[in-house]
């Protein structure tokens, strides 16, 4: 059973360029969450999506950033119009239920904004 | 807002001993309780769950939780070089069920051989 997969595993953006990075959860799972680990900071949550519903985008800033969780495909989280403080660790992660809460996470999208 | 704490550590211990990993947390109703490993550069894993007071083993881990206290801990038994970790204490927002996750900042341990 695949675990969850994220591509790309690196991403490199000048100031201003969009980033689009991708989730594919684990086979059966139907929530997918997206956390950010900033230099030497701990995980913070962003969003929490289900097939075609946001349930939660509390942790995600207002502008600039978008996430969705389409009916076929992966998960996207789209950052437009990069800045040097977007640089950090994205990580996704997926479960299978609501009932089944456990967590299990992808090997992140390392952003680095020039 | 949620609140997850953690000594940040470095924790050293000696290896084949006990190392002992605290976390705390602010919401009296939360039910739920995750513990990951993350090593440097790479993405955090799962290592326990707890979701009642006392005791939970699983091999060399326990998790040990106390609702009344807001305290849940982590022992790693016979610790091993390969244990040096960042060890994350997780809480979900709602308390229980599927969501979001508030994360302590993490206790550093380092296992001296």
């Amino acid at each position: 059973n695949a675990g969850v997969m994220q591509n790309p595993r690196h991403l490199v953006r000048r100031r201003g360029q969009e980033a689009r990075l991708r989730c594919s959860p684990m086979k059966g799972h139907s929530h997918v969450y997206w956390y950010r680990q900033l230099p030497e900071e701990g995980l913070k949550f962003m969003v929490y999506l289900q097939k075609e519903n946001i349930i939660d985008e509390s942790g995600m800033p207002k502008e600039r950033f978008s996430a969705e969780f389409p009916k076929e495909g992966p998960s996207i989280l789209r950052i437009q119009q990069v800045v040097r403080g977007d640089s950090a660790a994205y990580f996704c992660a997926s479960s299978p239920s609501r009932v089944e809460e456990t967590q299990y996470f992808g090997p992140g999208t390392r952003l680095l904004v020039l | 807002q949620k609140e997850v704490e953690q000594n940040s550590g470095p924790l050293s211990v000696p290896e084949g001993a006990i190392a002992s990993l605290n976390c705390t947390y602010s919401d009296r109703g939360s039910q739920s309780f995750f513990w990951y490993r993350q090593y440097s550069g790479k993405s955090p894993e799962l290592i326990m769950s707890i979701y009642s007071n006392g005791d939970k083993e699983d091999g060399r881990f326990t998790a040990q939780l106390n609702k009344a206290s807001q305290y849940v801990s982590l022992l790693i038994r016979d610790s091993q070089p390969s244990d040096s970790a960042t060890y994350l204490c997780a809480v979900p927002y709602s308390g229980g069920g599927a969501d979001g996750l508030t994360f302590g900042k993490g206790t550093h341990l380092i296992i001296q051989p």
